[in-house]
């Protein structure tokens, strides 16, 4: 079975400086790997995805993750946020794409002025 | 194209009580996805249906049950409410064998009071 831990239930950041959120997952087969974006009072957009290929990703709104096979684990990074940042980070792991999704418990990051 | 919408955005219901949720999904997709994301929690898999057959359930019993049309919209319905039913029930639609992503609407706030 697959899982999926995100690290830190919350991480607070000053505006313009740069991010880093956790992801480490479980599984014994090849995975696809997500992150999505929920914002207050929304429901979930995917940030960006790691199917294939090249280990370092970037998504929208400057974010990008690596995929670190040995270390099974997938972090988003994001070099200076901004305030609109603000939202809830969800990583996820699915075994194809049409598959169920699973998800960790989520980061909130909380941007600070 | 349009997005996957979903019906009500929010709803209030009493234990003991029967709820239906709708979900239309994105234009040519042929498949829908439910998730129950509780409060501070990652969204959790309930089911999928493709071609208006269930075709994967997660860990909820049976008393969550669902139903697919032949526009692929969708209904999740609740029977025998409880006070741990409430939350954000996301549906996220996809285009199977196609190797899309999910997309997912803005979800319906349910509480169970």
């Amino acid at each position: 079975a697959q899982s999926v831990t995100q690290l830190d239930s919350q991480v607070p950041v000053f505006e313009e400086a740069p991010v880093e959120l956790r992801c480490n997952y479980s599984s014994s087969v090849s995975v696809y790997l997500f992150w999505y974006v929920q914002y207050p009072n929304q429901g979930l957009q995917l940030l960006l995805k790691y199917l294939s290929g090249s280990t370092l990703v970037k998504g929208i709104n400057g974010f990008e993750a690596e995929f670190n096979k040995s270390q099974t684990s997938f972090h988003l990074r994001k070099p200076s946020v901004h305030i609109s940042d603000t939202a809830e980070y969800f990583c996820a792991v699915t075994l194809s794409r049409d598959d169920k999704i699973i998800f960790g418990k989520g980061t909130r990051l909380h941007i600070l002025p | 194209e349009t997005g996957v919408t979903q019906s009500p955005t929010h709803l209030i219901k009493t234990r003991g009580q029967q709820v239906t949720l709708r979900c239309s999904s994105q234009s040519g997709h042929n498949t829908v996805s439910w998730y129950q994301q509780a409060l501070g929690q990652g969204p959790q898999f309930i089911f999928q249906y493709y071609r208006e057959e269930e075709n994967g359930r997660g860990n909820f019993p049976p008393r969550f049950s669902g139903l697919q049309f032949p526009n692929y919209s969708s209904e999740l319905n609740v029977n025998a409410l409880e006070l741990d039913d409430s939350a954000l029930y996301l549906c996220a639609s996809s285009l199977a064998q196609m190797n899309t992503e999910a997309f997912f609407g803005q979800g319906t706030r349910l509480t169970v009071v």
